[in-house]
């Protein structure tokens, strides 16, 4: 079974500075990975997906890579603010699922950006 | 375009009662799924459906039951409500690449 860590558990930072979280997982035969936020009582929101074949995907002041031999993703927030404070999903599609386009998840990175 | 709709958003339940978690998309895909999410555990897959008439297990599927008449709806029920099925439902839903959520039902069961 595909097992999808992410570190830290939880991130507190001041406003203004890079961070970067980390995601790993335990298949390297995957299809995509998507990164996702969620704030406290609400759903996820889709924040970026790379496909296997690719490195990274950008998107405003978020980056992600992913480097599928070693089975890591890194998600980089550049310039942090206050209302980047939220948790962050890292969840994996496997190539050969039999659970269809199922995704694992990772427990999630709770960010706190101080002003 | 609503994109993933759930209903209702908060529910409480007694142990034994049973209830239907409403989830619907308007984005015409055929896959839509169901997780459930708790403190400490991470989202977890109860149930799938690959497309209308079609539908199967996921990790967790004890004490849920689905079915798939149309492409827009996907239904969750829960047969009898126990304290362990507390927790935050996902309706989820792709066309093959990104996956889309909907807003969540909070479920307690007392």
């Amino acid at each position: 079974k595909q097992e999808v860590t992410q570190i830290p558990a939880a991130l507190s930072v001041p406003e203004g500075e890079n961070l970067v979280l980390n995601c790993s997982f335990t298949d390297s035969a995957i299809y995509n990975l998507q990164w996702f936020r969620q704030d406290p009582g609400k759903g996820l929101t889709s924040l970026l997906l790379i496909q296997s074949s690719q490195r990274e995907q950008t998107s405003g002041r978020l980056n992600a890579s992913l480097d599928k031999s070693s089975g890591r993703s890194t998600l980089y927030i550049a310039a942090s603010q206050p209302g980047d404070s939220a948790t962050y999903l890292c969840a994996v599609r496997h190539q050969n699922s039999n659970s269809g386009y199922a995704l694992n998840f990772g427990k999630g990175t709770s960010l706190l950006v101080t002003p | 375009n609503a994109g993933v709709t759930q209903t209702p958003k908060f529910q409480v339940l007694k142990t034994g009662q049973s209830m239907t978690l409403q989830c619907a998309q308007d984005m015409n895909h055929e896959y839509m799924s169901w997780y459930r999410q708790d403190p400490g555990m991470g989202l977890r897959l109860i149930h799938y459906s690959v497309g209308a008439g079609i539908t199967d297990q996921g990790e967790v599927p004890n004490g849920y039951n689905v079915s798939r008449s149309t492409t827009e709806d996907f239904p969750l029920r829960l047969l009898s409500a126990a304290p362990s099925q507390t927790s935050v439902y996902f309706c989820a839903t792709t066309g093959g690449y990104e996956q889309y959520f909907g807003p969540g039902t909070r479920l307690t069961v007392t």
